[in-house]
């Protein structure tokens, strides 16, 4: 079946500092869309990407689906502790079928 | 707040026994889909439901049974329980049959002792 590569699994990282991940997948898709869960919470759409090249900002995120349109990178500037949870890459080969997550990253900033 | 509503937020049980996990779509949307994530895992897909038939299956155990009523909530029910089931259960709700954003709810926590 469909699998996501998401990387790195985790990353400890000083407030200020800028956060770079990124998902790969084995065949083309036509959608990204990337999520971040708190602890104990659901997780929450923060950005969907569905042309290859595409960038989209949310705040002092910014998402790009890939031109080969095997991949796509989360990167957040500037974070801050509220930036800690897990991010999750999803990612659909066409329309209707079924969206398949990465295995998320772990994210800790230090104050 | 995503408008997902998921009940009960944590159950604790036994092994052997059965458990039933509610879920509230958000207002308008037909499809509710139900996910399990482990400890330190990923999000597994269990099954889908789209204006109350069955649309998807995943990785859903024989054990585990959902459905969804005409008001377009939905059950999830797990039975004969073991300690491996101890996990986060998390509904998802989307407007059409295809899964172009998903909104979840705040999970169920289940705890089997």
């Amino acid at each position: 079946g469909q699998q996501l590569n998401q990387s790195p699994q985790s990353m400890f990282i000083q407030e200020g500092e800028d956060v770079s991940m990124n998902c790969t997948s084995s065949s083309i898709f036509n959608t990204w869309l990337w999520y971040k869960q708190d602890p104990g919470e659901g997780p929450v759409l923060l950005i969907a990407l569905y042309k290859a090249g595409e960038l989209t900002s949310n705040g002092r995120l910014t998402a790009q689906f890939g031109i080969t349109r095997k991949d796509s990178f989360l990167n957040i500037s500037a974070s801050t502790p509220s930036d800690v949870g897990i991010y999750f890459c999803a990612g659909r080969e066409t329309s209707g079928s079924r969206l398949t997550f990465g295995e998320g990253t772990q994210l800790t900033v230090n104050p | 707040d995503s408008g997902v509503t998921q009940t009960p937020k944590h159950l604790i049980t036994a092994t052997g026994q059965r458990v039933t996990l509610r879920c509230s779509p958000r207002s308008g949307d037909l499809s509710v889909y139900w996910y399990q994530q482990s400890l330190d895992q990923g999000l597994q897909f269990l099954i889908q439901y789209y204006n109350g038939e069955e649309r998807a299956k995943g990785n859903i155990l024989e054990r585990f049974s959902a459905q969804q009523f005409p008001d377009l909530h939905s059950e999830l029910n797990l039975s004969s329980l073991e300690l491996g089931d101890s996990a986060l259960y998390f509904c998802a709700s989307t407007t059409g049959t295809g899964d172009e954003k998903l909104f979840f709810g705040s999970g169920t926590q289940l705890s089997v002792l």
